[in-house]
């Protein structure tokens, strides 16, 4: 059990559709990450999400966009969907936003693909 | 910007082998480092990971990793793999301080036959 849980598991979408993926942080952690991971390649930074703000932000386009909620789980918006975000879509979390010594837990992820 | 380089993109041993798997990293201050594992089928889980101190860690499942910071590697070891090994392995760094944002590599894919 990674304690981080992600949903949808699995979904299609058509090229310009949009999508929302879901992720419940582990317990008694309050920062979220979502990380991008395409096939056969390592998973890249998108945004990180604390106290409901965007902390930071990788190089992804403005179609990618999220929100945190009170209750620290957060959403992952992805809009006018390419074959190219096609990827498997982890979220990680974690405490303490501003400390190095911090483990990030992964949840199982949301495998999108785009026809 | 940080940068990780992991060289072995695919590995195939035999039980019993010995396992090393390369990485380097590009960054101009202090990083921790990690090193993933992704099972098939499974989310990733961390093997172990370095912040300070003894440049030997120890991980779980027999796993060992040295950091050289003169040669920016960390590198991962096992002395003998075993069939479950079998998995996707990602060395990653994270400033110290910071804001914390997880740099990947792009992987090492191990076979192990038995």
């Amino acid at each position: 059990d990674a304690g981080v849980t992600q949903s949808p598991t699995h979904l299609i979408k058509t090229r310009g559709q949009q999508v929302t993926l879901r992720c419940s942080p582990k317990s008694g952690h309050d920062t979220v990450s979502w990380y991008q991971q395409a096939l056969g390649q390592g998973p890249q930074f998108i945004f990180q999400y604390y106290e409901e703000e965007e902390r930071q932000r990788g190089n992804f386009p403005d179609r990618f966009s999220g929100h945190q909620f009170p209750n620290y789980s957060s959403e992952l918006n992805v809009n006018a969907l390419l074959l190219g975000d096609s990827a498997l879509y982890l979220c990680a979390s974690c405490t303490g936003v501003l400390s190095g010594a911090n483990v990030l837990t992964f949840g199982a992820g949301s495998r999108l693909t785009v026809l | 910007a940080q940068s990780v380089s992991q060289h072995n993109h695919h590995v195939i041993l035999s039980e019993a082998a010995s396992l090393e798997l390369g990485c380097n990293y590009s960054y101009g201050g202090t990083v921790n480092l990690f090193w993933y594992v992704q099972y098939p089928g499974q989310h990733l889980q961390l093997l172990l990971k370095y912040f300070s101190g003894d440049p030997l860690v120890k991980g779980i499942k027999g796993f060992e990793a040295e950091f050289i910071k003169s040669k920016f590697s960390f590198n991962l070891r096992k002395p003998s793999v075993q069939w479950s090994d079998t998995a996707e392995y990602f060395c990653a760094v994270m400033p110290a301080t910071g804001f914390q944002k997880l740099v990947f590599g792009t992987g090492t894919r191990l076979l192990v036959s038995p």
